[in-house]
């Protein structure tokens, strides 16, 4: 069965410095990779996804991320962290990529907090 | 933006009383999807649908029902809401494209007292 971990629960930076979400993954086949954010009382929006090609995915708000192989990962990343960015991420992975369900099981969420 | 609504966003009622939380998306999307969302934050399937007449039930064991009736619209009902039932709702949906994303409306948060 497909399954993603995000082993922290809280990640705390300051602001302009880096910041990493971690992000494992489970998967039979080729893995079907998301992020999403969720700011407080709102919906989840999207930022990113790997499919194939490039291992390094840019998305919104200037977030990208790293898709290794190898390590099983796909962690969330952006050199400058703004204050804005605090929020609660996902990371989510397709369930069955062959099948046409096309379901997501999502991570139990890290929140990110930045600090001015 | 996307274009998928969740009504209404926060509900407050009493035990034993019937809800129903819509969702209606204006993307022509086949495939759509409610997750509860627990206080902990974990997310959960506990319904999705392929398309009209279409209704399958999710990972999560869930009391409520819904219904795919149009393409843009699929509600949610608790017949008898109990304590247990508060959490917020989050409704989604996709073109079904494997490599598509979700698109999810801004929740419907739900607290029975």
């Amino acid at each position: 069965a497909q399954s993603v971990a995000q082993p922290e629960d809280q990640v705390n930076v300051a602001e302009g410095n880096p910041l990493t979400v971690k992000c494992t993954y489970s998967v039979s086949g080729n893995p079907y990779l998301f992020w999403y954010v969720q700011y407080p009382n709102r919906g989840l929006q999207f930022l990113l996804k790997y499919i194939t090609g490039d291992n390094l995915v840019k998305g919104s708000y200037g977030f990208e991320a790293e898709f290794n192989k190898s390590q099983t990962s796909f962690h969330l990343k952006k050199p400058s962290a703004l204050v804005s960015d605090s929020a609660l991420y996902f990371c989510a992975v397709r369930d069955s990529p062959r099948g046409n369900t096309g379901k997501l099981i999502f991570g139990q969420g890290t929140t990110l907090q930045v600090k001015p | 933006e996307a274009d998928i609504y969740q009504t209404p966003r926060y509900l407050v009622i009493g035990t034993g009383k019937k809800i129903t939380l819509e969702c209606s998306q204006t993307m022509g999307h086949d495939k759509m999807y409610w997750y509860q969302q627990d206080p902990g934050m974990e997310l959960h399937l506990i319904h999705y649908s392929y398309g009209v007449n279409s209704t399958e039930k999710g990972d999560l064991s869930s009391e409520s029902t819904v219904s795919r009736i149009r393409t843009e619209h699929f509600p949610l009902t608790l017949e008898s809401a109990r304590p247990s039932h508060t959490s917020q709702y989050l409704c989604a949906s996709s073109s079904g494209v494997a490599t598509g994303e979700l698109f999810f409306g801004e929740g419907s948060r739900l607290t029975v007292l």
